[in-house]
């Protein structure tokens, strides 16, 4: 049963802090995706990678933020220094697309990031 | 602009009610997709059903079925003999052609009462 997986799960940090979240995609995904949740705001893309390069960062605070690609299995979301306001559920999600759009996208469990 | 609305913030049913959650949506694209994901109290998100644009047959699985109309952008989600383990938050998604980012309502929480 492939699943998207996350690490860590859970994140309790104090302002200023660096955050490192990694996420392995389902093998043989080429797409991943960096979602954002928060009672205010709902669901919000940060970024998303296919074949490991950038298509769309532009839901990610690009001073603080910042999302990478490694290698096919494994992809990072950095918060530098983090903030209060970053405290939320922080998703990976992934797919496999050909092109097109329209893929369904498997997420993993979630981190919840809380900066104090 | 792309825009999906779920405007049932909570719902509460018995058990073995039906229910049926409530999505509208908005695109200029002609070619699009719907979603439908469960996060239950886990916090994962769950894949329910994709539909493209261009398929407006229902479509039922198990006790879950969906209602497709273009005609007043709605994608609309029933479930049949409600069950406790269907408590959840319900997200409604749309997917533009040529993008692969989901735009997400703001979820409906159903709570299924035993």
């Amino acid at each position: 049963d492939a699943r998207v997986t996350q690490t860590p799960r859970h994140k309790v940090t104090e302002m200023g802090q660096e955050v490192t979240m990694r996420c392995q995609p389902i093998l043989g995904h080429n797409t991943v995706f960096w979602y954002r949740q928060t009672m205010m705001q709902g669901l919000e893309l940060l970024a998303y990678f296919r074949n490991r390069a950038p298509l769309d960062d532009s839901g990610m605070p690009k001073d603080r933020f910042s999302a990478e690609m490694p290698d096919a299995t494994l992809a990072t979301l950095k918060i530098q220094p983090s903030e209060p306001r970053d405290s939320a559920v922080y998703f990976c999600a992934s797919g496999l697309t050909w092109g097109g759009s329209g893929d369904e996208q498997f997420f993993g469990p979630g981190t919840r990031l809380t900066v104090l | 602009a792309q825009k999906v609305t779920q405007a049932q913030t909570e719902i509460s049913v018995v058990e073995k009610e039906d229910v049926t959650l409530d999505c509208v949506y908005e695109t200029r694209d002609t070619t699009y997709y719907l979603f439908w994901y469960k996060q239950p109290p886990s916090g994962e998100l769950v894949f329910l059903i994709r539909r493209n644009s261009f398929d407006e047959q229902n479509e039922i699985s198990g006790r879950y079925s969906w209602n497709f109309q273009k005609s007043t952008s709605s994608f609309n989600f029933t479930i049949t003999a409600s069950q406790v383990v269907d408590s959840a938050v319900y997200f409604c998604a749309l997917s533009e052609a040529g993008a692969n980012n989901l735009f997400f309502g703001t979820g409906t929480r159903l709570t299924v009462i035993p």
